[in-house]
């Protein structure tokens, strides 16, 4: 199975500040990597997916990149709105995996 | 929009079984792969298992393979989960999702619904 690993696991940062969540796979997965938002109580949402392709209606402030085995997804401007847990998710090779999680909070 | 409406959740007691059922509307729903995610409580996300756009092809996770089946029913455009033989370990919120396509593998999960809870204890 493939591995997932994210860092920070969590992270508080003030209203506006650029933030970065790394994933890495523990194998060659190309671009197929995805991002998650969770907010508290809710379903996750789709965000980016194939590493760098917002989903519509996501605001721009969410960017995505990398390959291979090191991913990058950052906020540009973290908003009040943007408390959550962000996952990471690979679909390169079943079974299709998670990274933990990394979750974000206003300082 | 996209709707995902999950039901059947509930109690079970160890070794029983549940079937959950997921109701989709506002898309062609034949023409879409469909998964169940699901998670533990306070833990992360779950890949549980995937059927194909016209249900000739299914995957599942080893943790729940043998025990757990997914099906389609695109006249009804419902997806279901057939969960037997329940164990502690599988009790979670279950999450159904639309895929990216119609093929069981390289998709991603576009739409997720509310999710349903199921627990399983004595």
């Amino acid at each position: 199975d493939i591995q997932m690993t994210q860092s920070p696991s969590s992270l508080s940062a003030s209203v506006g500040d650029r933030v970065t969540i790394t994933c890495r796979a523990s194998q060659d997965i190309s671009n197929y990597l995805n991002w998650y938002q969770q907010k508290p109580g809710k379903a996750p949402k789709l965000l980016i997916h194939d590493t760098s392709n917002l989903q519509t209606g996501v605001p721009s402030r969410f960017s995505g990149s990398g390959s291979g085995t090191d991913f990058a997804f950052t906020i540009s401007g973290l908003q009040p709105e943007d408390i959550a847990t962000y996952y990471c998710q690979q679909y390169d090779d079943v079974p299709f995996t998670f990274g933990p999680g990394t979750k974000v909070d206003i300082k | 929009e996209v709707q995902l409406v999950e039901s059947g959740g509930g109690l079970v007691e160890p070794g029983g079984s549940l079937t959950l059922s997921c109701a989709a509307s506002e898309f062609t729903f034949s023409r879409f792969a469909m998964n169940w995610v699901r998670q533990a409580p306070g833990k992360g996300l779950e890949w549980v298992s995937t059927i194909g756009s016209s249900a000739d092809s299914t995957l599942y996770a080893d943790s729940v393979k043998g025990r757990f089946t997914i099906s389609r029913d695109n006249s009804r455009n419902t997806l279901y989960l057939q969960m037997n033989s329940l164990r502690a370990e599988d009790t979670a919120i279950y999450y159904c999702a639309k895929g990216s396509g119609g093929a069981p593998g390289f998709q991603y999960f576009q739409h997720w619904g509310q999710g349903t809870l199921v627990t399983v204890s004595s």
